[in-house]
């Protein structure tokens, strides 16, 4: 299994300010997921991060909002920009197991933006 | 496009055993998988279905029926630690895309 951690656990943020959440696994991986899920809500796919290459977002996200980066294979960062009270949600950061079977989930990071 | 449907909520007796149905609609279809999350916690891994037919880990089993795009996930015995919400999840063919989630089922256990 893989082990991963993310930073902060949780902040509240003034509208039109930018936070930049960490994502730190204890094994090397090829794609890291980000996440987001508003309470009582399902996980939403933000954009799949490669090292080496740019975020691929899905459909509704777009880099300049949401810019990732991936300098190597146990780290990434997310940055949620120009935040509005409906950037409040739990950002969640993922790998997938060898085999592509099981997805790891990080603790999350809940931001309340104001 | 792709669609999950799961009940929104489901209450069972401690001791009771319990079904979350889960039907998809997606372009294309590798597998289907459950997760478990309590409050405040990270989504955790339950089980996975590639193909027809049932798989057991413990008190869990998860079913699944492609030709129906079917599945459910079984929950026997049940102890108060199994309220949380629980997710399925398709894995389609679909670019870098790892998994669909449906909108989750929160599940209470009653005493």
């Amino acid at each position: 299994s893989a082990v991963i951690s993310q930073k902060p656990s949780r902040d509240i943020c003034q509208r039109g300010t930018s936070l930049t959440i960490q994502c730190q696994v204890d094994s090397q991986v090829t794609m890291m997921f980000w996440y987001r899920q508003q309470p009582g809500q399902s996980l939403t796919l933000i954009a799949t991060a490669n090292q080496g290459s740019e975020a691929t977002y899905e459909s509704g996200f777009v880099i300049d909002k949401f810019p990732i980066s991936r300098p190597n294979l146990t780290f990434s960062t997310l940055t949620v920009s120009n935040m509005s009270p409906e950037d409040s949600s739990i950002y969640l950061c993922s790998v997938e197991a060898p085999g592509g079977i099981e997805q790891f989930f990080g603790p999350g990071t809940r931001l309340t933006v104001l | 496009g792709q669609s999950l449907e799961q009940p929104s909520e489901v209450t069972a007796v401690e001791g009771a055993i319990v079904q979350i149905n889960c039907t998809y609609q997606t372009s294309g279809f590798y597998g289907l998988s459950w997760y478990q999350q309590h409050d405040g916690g990270a989504p955790t891994f339950l089980s996975y279905n590639g193909l027809d037919g049932l798989e057991e880990t413990g008190r869990f089993s998860s079913f699944l029926s492609r030709s129906d795009s079917y599945g459910y996930l079984l929950l026997q015995e049940l102890q108060m630690k199994d309220s949380a919400s629980y997710f399925c999840a398709v894995r389609v063919p679909q670019g870098n895309t790892p998994l669909v989630f449906g909108k989750g089922t929160r599940l209470s256990v009653i005493a």
